[in-house]
């Protein structure tokens, strides 16, 4: 069973840089075919795709916000952690990572979310 | 970028009855080399994750009622649910997969009538 948990602060001020971290069990990020993405979602509003890495350490970003992000993993963890730069209060959102196991980039499994909300 | 819009935003479907969203992409999504259509369909409850309910545009996932069913091909999608159920109260988001970076529709919120 493949399950996956958000980690990181509920509050960050503007300006501050947000570090998230996803855990995952029961699926090996190093797996060939394996990928984990981080979504988000402003309150009552659509999903917005952040970011990709896949099990070979090829790595995706939103061209909208490429310069602020990054994405990286800990295999020996079997952790993926986001790091964005630079946050502003339009960037208050549930984050959620997920899990792309094979074939294409849809995903089947989900974090249940983290609430970050950026305020001075 | 691929821009998702999905019609109509919201509706209300009397139990039992057809429930069906629309999904248009600003460029195809069938990638000819495999013949494959590269769009997903998800269901979010509140307070939940969204969860997979059909892939490569008609690939019902596993344990999804077949109610589900997604049809389409190229620039245009559909997700019908044949008989809605009390449970299918839910926002439906499409979500191309073709290209970087993937994109989400806006959601469609469906109701009971």
């Amino acid at each position: 069973q493949i399950t996956l948990k958000e980690s990181g602060p509920t509050l960050v001020k503007p300006t501050q840089t947000l570090t998230l971290t996803c855990t995952c069990t029961g699926v090996s990020l190093t797996t060939s075919g394996v990928g984990v993405g981080w979504i988000r979602q402003p309150p009552g509003k659509a999903l917005e795709w952040l970011a990709l890495i896949y099990w070979d350490d090829d790595k995706r970003y939103s061209p909208s916000l490429k310069s602020r992000l990054s994405i990286t993993k800990d295999t020996s963890k079997n952790q993926v952690v986001l790091t964005m730069t630079n946050v502003d209060p339009v960037d208050t959102a549930t984050y959620y990572c997920a899990v792309r196991t094979s074939g294409g980039s849809f995903y089947p499994y989900w974090g249940q979310g983290t609430l970050v909300t950026v305020s001075s | 970028d691929i821009v998702m819009t999905q019609s109509p935003d919201s509706l209300a479907v009397s139990l039992g009855e057809r429930a069906t969203i629309n999904c248009k992409s600003t460029q195809s999504v069938l990638y000819n080399s495999d013949s494959k259509n590269y769009l997903a369909w998800y269901q979010q409850k509140p307070g939940q994750p969204p969860k997979l309910l059909i892939y490569w545009a008609s690939t019902r996932e596993s344990g999804v009622p077949d109610r589900f069913s997604g049809s389409g091909s190229g620039t245009d999608f559909t997700l019908t649910i044949s008989s809605l159920q009390a449970e299918d109260v839910a926002v439906y988001y499409c979500h191309q997969y073709y290209s970087t970076p993937s994109s989400f529709g806006q959601g469609t919120k469906v109701e009971i009538k």
